[in-house]
């Protein structure tokens, strides 16, 4: 079945940086974008960006941009996220979702990977 | 950026009996192809959310019959026809029409 597994929770420092991972299976991993959200605690969930997994093309939510790095891997099904000069106010749940093409909506949805940033 | 309200933001619902959130943006959702890009999805504890509701009314695979949604241009309900103990969890919308996608606050629907 379609599925969107990510890597395991993170602690980080404050200016450090955080890369997760998401790999896909089920599907032609470079017929369907891959988007990112986060939900902060207590937060609506945020829009982060989206990746072209066939081509490689990004776009970044201006809150992000410079700070956030989409890049995939074809040969191993995979999407990363990285986010640079992380404070706390980066704690959250970090979560792809695979943009389906006939209506834009996503479906599946990874299960989510805490990321706490703390001293 | 379009702002996507809401409500209510906490839902108490007795089983069996119906229920009904709303969802408001700021600007329309009706594109010149006639769908509204609405997409409701359920939260449940632990775990990351699940599409629900695409283009404004129709429900995804598997999801059962007693949800549905309505609305258009600016203004969209969810509704639960009979609530069940597994409907819990929190509720969002969300708009597909522009970038950045953005979701509503989220409405937590609990059993009575």
């Amino acid at each position: 079945q379609v599925q969107l597994v990510q890597s395991g929770a993170e602690v980080k420092k404050p200016g450090a940086s955080v890369k997760v991972s998401c790999k896909a299976s089920g599907y032609t991993f470079t017929s369907y974008a891959i988007h990112w959200v986060r939900q902060a605690p207590g937060q609506r969930l945020e829009w982060m960006g989206w990746i072209n997994t066939g081509n490689g093309n990004t776009k970044y939510s201006q809150k992000f941009q410079g700070r956030v790095t989409f890049s995939r891997d074809t040969t191993a099904s995979t999407v990363y996220l990285e986010l640079s000069s992380l404070t706390s106010g980066d704690t959250a749940v970090y979560s792809c979702a695979r943009e389906r093409r006939a209506d834009y909506s996503f479906d599946p949805w990874g299960q989510g990977t805490l990321v706490t940033v703390s001293s | 950026d379009v702002v996507m309200t809401q409500s209510p933001l906490s839902l108490p619902v007795t089983p069996g009996e119906p229920a009904s959130i709303s969802c408001r943006s700021s600007q329309s959702l009706l594109h010149s192809n006639g769908y509204n890009y609405l997409d409701w999805y359920l939260q449940k504890s632990g775990q990351s959310p699940q599409l629900l509701i695409f283009l404004g009314s129709n429900r995804a695979s598997g999801v059962p019959a007693r949800f549905s949604g309505s609305g258009s241009g600016t203004d969209f309900t969810l509704r639960i026809s009979r609530v069940e103990a597994e409907d819990v969890g929190v509720y969002y919308c969300m708009q597909a029409l522009q970038s950045p996608r953005t979701f509503g606050q989220g409405t937590k629907l609990e059993i009575k």
